[in-house]
C-alpha cells in the first residue's frame, strides 16, 4: 500500500535551517509528483509547491521562493523540504502528499505531518 | 492565482440532518478539453492530515461513505453530507488543482448542533 512517512518534530532557532523528509513506499516513486502543504497553528492549509519526481523540477507558490527548497533522493524514494533562514512565522506542520492517480493531480495520499517550531 | 472562497466559515448541524458547504473559485476550474472540474474536497479531523473525499468535483474517492457528495461546475461547487454522523465533525477544505498554485479554501468547521 502507498505510504508517506515524514520525519519527526523539529525545534529550531531563528536563522537556522531545517530539512523535513518524506519517505515513500508502495509505488514507483518517480511516477508521481510530491506536493508540500503548510498548516500554521490553528490555521488552514496552504500549498507550498510541488516537485516533479521524474525530472526533479520544483514549482513553488509565491511566498515560498528563495528560502524553501525541494529535493529528492530517488535511491531511497524520499522527498525533502528544506527551509533556510527560519523565521518564527515558519512555525507550522508541513505535510507531503502524493497525487491520487497519474491523471488526478489532487493530493490523495498524505504523510502524517512534521511540526517545525521556530523559537528562540 | 485562483482564489477559493468557502461559505460558511462554520456550521452546526444536528445528527442525521443535511450539511452543505459551498466553495467558489475566482475563475473557472473547468478544463474544456475533457469537461472536468479540477476541484477536490478534503476532510481534516484534529491532529490528522487531510483526507481526500471528492475529486473532479463530484467523484467520490474509494472508501468514502456515499453520504458525501460533490456537485457544481465552473466556479461554484457544493459538498453535501446527506445525514450527518458524529465522525463527520471536522474541518472541510476545497482545493483547485487546475493551475498552480493549487490553492485551498479557508476551510469550514463542521460541528454537531
Amino acid at each position: 500500500q502507498v505510504q508517506l512517512v515524514q520525519s519527526g518534530s523539529a525545534l529550531k532557532t531563528p536563522g537556522a535551517s531545517v530539512k523535513v523528509s518524506c519517505r515513500t513506499s508502495g509505488y514507483t516513486f518517480t511516477s508521481y509528483t510530491i506536493n508540500w502543504v503548510r498548516q500554521a497553528p490553528g490555521q488552514g492549509l496552504e500549498w507550498v509547491g510541488w516537485i516533479n519526481t521524474n525530472t526533479g523540477n520544483p514549482t513553488y507558490a509565491q511566498g515560498f521562493t528563495g528560502r524553501f527548497v525541494f529535493s529528492l533522493d530517488t535511491s531511497v524514494s524520499t522527498a525533502y523540504l528544506q527551509i533556510n533562514s527560519l523565521k518564527a512565522e515558519d512555525t507550522a506542520v508541513y505535510f507531503c502528499a502524493r497525487d491520487l492517480y497519474l491523471s488526478v493531480a489532487a493530493p490523495g495520499y498524505w504523510g502524517q505531518g512534521s511540526l517545525v517550531t521556530v523559537s528562540s | 492565482d485562483i482564489v477559493m472562497t468557502q461559505s460558511p466559515d462554520s456550521l452546526a448541524v444536528s445528527l442525521g440532518e443535511r450539511a452543505t458547504i459551498n466553495c467558489r473559485s475566482s475563475q473557472s476550474v473547468l478544463y474544456s478539453s475533457n469537461n472536468k472540474n479540477y476541484l477536490g474536497w478534503y476532510q481534516q479531523r484534529p491532529g490528522q492530515p487531510p483526507k481526500l473525499l471528492i475529486y473532479w468535483a463530484s467523484t467520490r474517492e474509494s472508501g468514502v461513505p456515499d453520504r458525501f457528495s460533490g456537485s457544481g461546475s465552473g466556479t461554484d461547487f457544493t459538498l453535501t453530507i446527506s445525514s450527518l454522523q458524529a465522525e463527520d465533525v471536522a474541518v472541510y477544505y476545497c482545493q483547485q488543482y487546475y493551475s498552480t498554485p493549487y490553492t485551498f479554501g479557508q476551510g469550514t468547521k463542521l460541528d454537531i448542533k
